[in-house]
């Protein structure tokens, strides 16, 4: 089946600082998206990728959907303590009734 | 708008019992809804697709006679673990897509079987 490789798979980083994170596939999909999970709770759309080159912001979030499908990135700019969790890229190939591929998630943990 | 309820949070039962999961969309129609399983530290991985008035699709290595999927109305998929062990705790994740695109997640069931 299809697979996305989510980096880096934990950051430790200061409040304030910038952070980065990607998702690469050896397929192509459709849309792209990014979700943070917060521990015992179900994912939470960040941001959704829905056209090659699209470059969204929601905040101090930008995405990108990568030209040739096949990856995205998630940027969060001065990070705060709030911005702690797992953050998953998501894709979806097409299709009325296919569900979401998963990256395995990127561990953010910020330290005052 | 768009809210996926999910009940119940979390469930603890006894091995060789059945569990019965509800996704609700609160406020809108949802004629496809999906089912994720997540292990601890790990990424959320599609068990099945529920359509609403037909058959669930599951996902390969997923046992459909153990995961029955019900989806009798466009609010409502219900998943029930049957003969629930030990190995099936797990957070079980329902997600509803909207018209239009969008994917809703609930807030998960946490499953421990004893």
């Amino acid at each position: 089946g299809q697979q996305l490789n989510q980096s880096p798979q934990s950051m430790f980083i200061q409040e304030g600082e910038d952070v980065s994170m990607n998702c690469t596939s050896s397929s192509i999909f459709n849309t792209w998206l990014w979700y943070k999970q917060d521990p015992g709770e179900g994912p939470v759309l960040l941001i959704a990728l829905y056209k090659a080159g699209e470059l969204t912001s929601n905040g101090r979030l930008t995405a990108q959907f990568g030209i040739t499908r096949k990856d995205s990135f998630l940027n969060i700019s001065a990070s705060i303590p709030s911005d702690v969790g797992i953050y998953f890229c998501a894709g979806h190939s097409g299709g009325g009734a296919d569900g979401l591929t998963f990256g395995k998630g990127t561990h953010l943990i910020i330290q005052p | 708008g768009a809210v996926v309820s999910q009940h119940p949070s979390w469930v603890i039962c006894k091995s060789g019992t059945s569990v019965k999961i509800e996704c609700r969309s609160l406020d809108f129609q949802a004629t496809t809804m999906f089912w994720y399983r997540q292990f601890p530290k790990q990424s959320l991985m599609l068990m099945a697709t529920s359509n609403e008035g037909s058959k669930a699709t599951y996902e390969q290595g997923v046992e459909k006679d153990k995961f029955l999927i019900n989806h009798a109305s466009l609010t409502l998929s219900t998943l029930t673990v049957t003969s629930a062990h030990p190995e099936d705790s797990s957070f079980y994740i329902c997600s509803a897509k909207r018209t239009g695109g969008g994917y809703t997640f609930g807030s998960g069931t946490r499953l421990t079987v004893v």
